[in-house]
């Protein structure tokens, strides 16, 4: 089994309002990702979790706030976002941090909508 | 700082006409080349990896290589199924992903 999971599919949020994106692996890989990407753009990194802790945050601003509930889970809290933020968001896994078998395995994202 | 290049920008077929994609990069000590393919509103789906150059790997109507500074992603045969964006990326440190702008094929009937 090599999928990532993520809900909801759509997202439509004012930008007041405070939503989560939530991700889920059960190949018991030790890193998980959040990506974003913009229409006709490749995806850019935002986090890394490595075993369940922050290992990488790329300048992201606080109003995208990343949790790692456990090994298996990955959430994305936002709250006052603006409408440059519309995009697709993208999770991923991989079964090492480090060295072999880093290979990132992509959920099918959610569309995010800003108003 | 490392950076991916891919070429074509856009790519269009006829059914059964093979061809290649090129992806350069420039990087401090290659940790792995990666190719996804990725369909409209979709996440990206994993291809290969390429370590070393001179490795190549296969799948179906696919076959990767890569050198010291580039990689190919040769289609034999394409079927319009095999219309998508294919990305190239590269490993930076242990964990970010450096993708390039991808190339969008399509294979008409």
């Amino acid at each position: 089994d090599t999928e990532v999971t993520q809900t909801p599919k759509h997202l439509v949020m004012g930008m007041t309002n405070k939503k989560s994106l939530k991700c889920e692996q059960h190949m018991g890989h030790r890193a998980m990702y959040w990506y974003k990407q913009k229409a006709k753009k490749p995806p850019e990194l935002m986090f890394v979790y490595s075993y369940e802790k922050l290992s990488i945050n790329e300048s992201v601003p606080s109003r995208f706030s990343p949790e790692c509930p456990n090994s298996s889970l990955l959430n994305l809290h936002l709250h006052a976002l603006q409408p440059e933020d519309s995009a697709l968001y993208l999770c991923a896994s991989s079964q090492e941090v480090s060295g072999a078998y880093n290979e990132q395995f992509f959920g099918p994202g959610t569309r995010l909508t800003v108003l | 700082e490392d950076q991916v290049t891919q070429s074509p920008e856009a790519l269009r077929l006829q059914e059964g006409e093979s061809s290649s994609l090129n992806c350069s990069y420039t990087v401090s000590g290659l940790r792995g080349l990666f190719w996804y393919r990725q369909d409209p509103g979709k996440g990206p789906e994993f291809l290969f990896t390429l370590y070393s150059a001179g490795e190549e790997k296969e799948k179906e109507r696919l076959k990767a290589t890569l050198t010291k500074k580039e990689s190919f992603l040769h289609i034999t045969a394409p079927k319009p199924e095999d219309s998508a964006t294919y990305l190239c990326a590269v490993l930076q440190g242990a964990q970010k992903l450096v993708f390039g702008q991808g190339t969008r094929l399509t294979i008409n009937p």
